[in-house]
């Protein structure tokens, strides 16, 4: 079993819907959770970053922990075509720098 | 305040070669990461450098090694290329010796065996 289980893709949704995305994990020695988005032929880029459970909002972005069922997730409100990207989930034990990845899920928010 | 700079963007090698890979983290961020992405393992962590000491490490062969200078710079060395390491090489930086800051990526370096 992986560490970290991502919903697989690709995602396609019409500008202006709600995007869920979603990951899994086994070790519940992670502490820190984060989601990174990637567009093509760039790095991931740093969305969201959080600790402890419950929900953190920022614009049209919200992350949810849930540390008792191991479960974190991404809501992206009012899609836009410039949402379309890969989404990465990735967590920390915060005893070390090894960031554990999700494998990534493709998301195109059509016009 | 500038982002992770990696240089080149592109590299193509043959088979048996070695190259270096190069990091220049955000300025006054000391711990550099780097990672290894491919389209079926996704993103697998490499080592870790901090104060120009090896602080972790994952799980990949010796022919994969780094160093950091003084300045935070780092490098990344991989020796005997395999068809098999081909891949988009990250590193990301982060500010602090402790672990709960999160990583910043650069836009890493396709590398490409042949």
């Amino acid at each position: 079993q992986k560490e970290v289980e991502q919903d697989p893709g690709p995602l396609s949704v019409p500008e202006g819907a709600i995007v869920s995305l979603n990951c899994t994990y086994s070790n519940s020695a992670f502490q820190y959770f984060m989601w990174y988005r990637q567009y093509s032929r760039k790095g991931p880029e740093l969305l969201m970053y959080t600790y402890s459970s419950g929900n953190k909002e920022d614009g049209r972005f919200t992350a949810q922990v849930d540390k008792s069922s191991k479960y974190i997730s991404l809501f992206i409100r009012d899609s836009q075509p410039s949402d379309s990207a890969t989404y990465l989930c990735a967590m920390d034990t915060g005893a070390n720098s090894k960031l554990t990845f999700g494998k990534g899920i493709t998301l195109s928010v059509r016009p | 305040k500038a982002g992770v700079t990696q240089t080149p963007r592109y590299l193509i090698k043959t088979r048996g070669q070695q190259v270096t890979l190069s990091c220049s983290p955000i300025s006054g961020h000391r711990s550099v990461s780097w990672y290894q992405q491919t389209p079926g393992q996704g993103l697998q962590f490499l080592f870790e450098y901090f104060s120009e000491t090896q602080r972790n490490k994952g799980n990949f062969p010796g022919r994969f090694s780094g160093r950091q200078f003084s300045n935070s710079r780092s490098e990344m060395n991989v020796s005997t290329l395999e068809l098999g390491d081909s891949a988009l090489y990250l590193c990301a930086s982060r500010p602090e010796s402790g672990y709960n800051q999160p990583q910043h990526f650069g836009d890493g370096t396709r590398l490409s065996i042949l």
